[in-house]
């Protein structure tokens, strides 16, 4: 049980384009989830937590109107990266709490972006 | 906010041999300290969590101790095994909230 899944797993698109990565909890429902941006050999970087039915809480130094964050079931939250920019080339990770689960957050596989 | 520090940040043993990995927190209410193990290009996946009301708890040849008085946690691997050789990320949280995550220990069992 608790299979995150996320798409594309992968996606390479030109700069000023905009990218939309699916997350979505497949065998349970979410009210929370939280959008993880991972640069290569570092930590996990929390962007945003993603509440279902209302706006999404970002961190500080995350631009909301950069990355747009939608939560719209309990099953499914997307995040948008706008006007795509090489430096927003990385990898994105969500994960999704159970709301059986007190704490643990299960993670998505990640989706890889590349702007070029 | 949280602020959650982890070392070492690279770890190598001998398969056989036991590895330490150490995080301090710095936010006393947090009660929530889960370990994620991650290979290259996978997912973080849960490998042990502790919450603030016990000291110490082990699965297997994992274990996690917790001193709140001191803000801080460990991770105890016996017996290391080549295929334990990942990046180990400690995170601490409160409640349901959202976790704050170390900056990684990259273990390398040598075999």
């Amino acid at each position: 049980g608790a299979v995150v899944s996320q798409h594309p797993s992968w996606v390479i698109c030109k700069s000023g384009t905009s990218v939309k990565i699916e997350c979505r909890s497949l065998d349970f429902q979410a009210t929370t989830m939280f959008w993880y941006r991972q640069f290569p050999k570092q930590s996990l970087m929390l962007m945003a937590t993603s509440n279902e039915g209302s706006k999404a809480t970002y961190e500080q130094g995350v631009e909301k109107d950069k990355f747009l964050i939608n939560h719209a079931s309990l099953t499914l939250s997307t995040l948008t990266v706008t006007s795509a920019h090489p430096e927003d080339s990385s990898f994105y990770i969500c994960s999704a709490r159970d709301v059986n689960s007190y704490n643990e957050q299960f993670f998505g596989p990640g989706t890889r972006l590349t702007v070029l | 906010g949280e602020n959650v520090e982890q070392h070492p940040s690279t770890l190598s043993v001998q398969e056989g041999d036991s590895a330490v990995i150490k995080c301090t927190y710095s936010d006393s209410a947090s009660n929530y300290f889960p370990w994620y193990k991650q290979e290259l290009g996978k997912r973080p996946q849960l490998i042990i969590d502790i919450r603030s009301n016990v000291g110490e708890k082990k699965d297997q040849r994992i274990a996690v101790t917790l001193n709140k008085t001191a803000k801080h946690f460990s991770l105890h691997i016996t017996e290391t095994q080549p295929e334990d050789s990942a990046v180990y990320f400690c995170a601490a949280g409160f409640g349901a909230n959202n976790l704050f995550f170390g900056t990684g220990t990259r273990l390398t069992v040598i075999p």
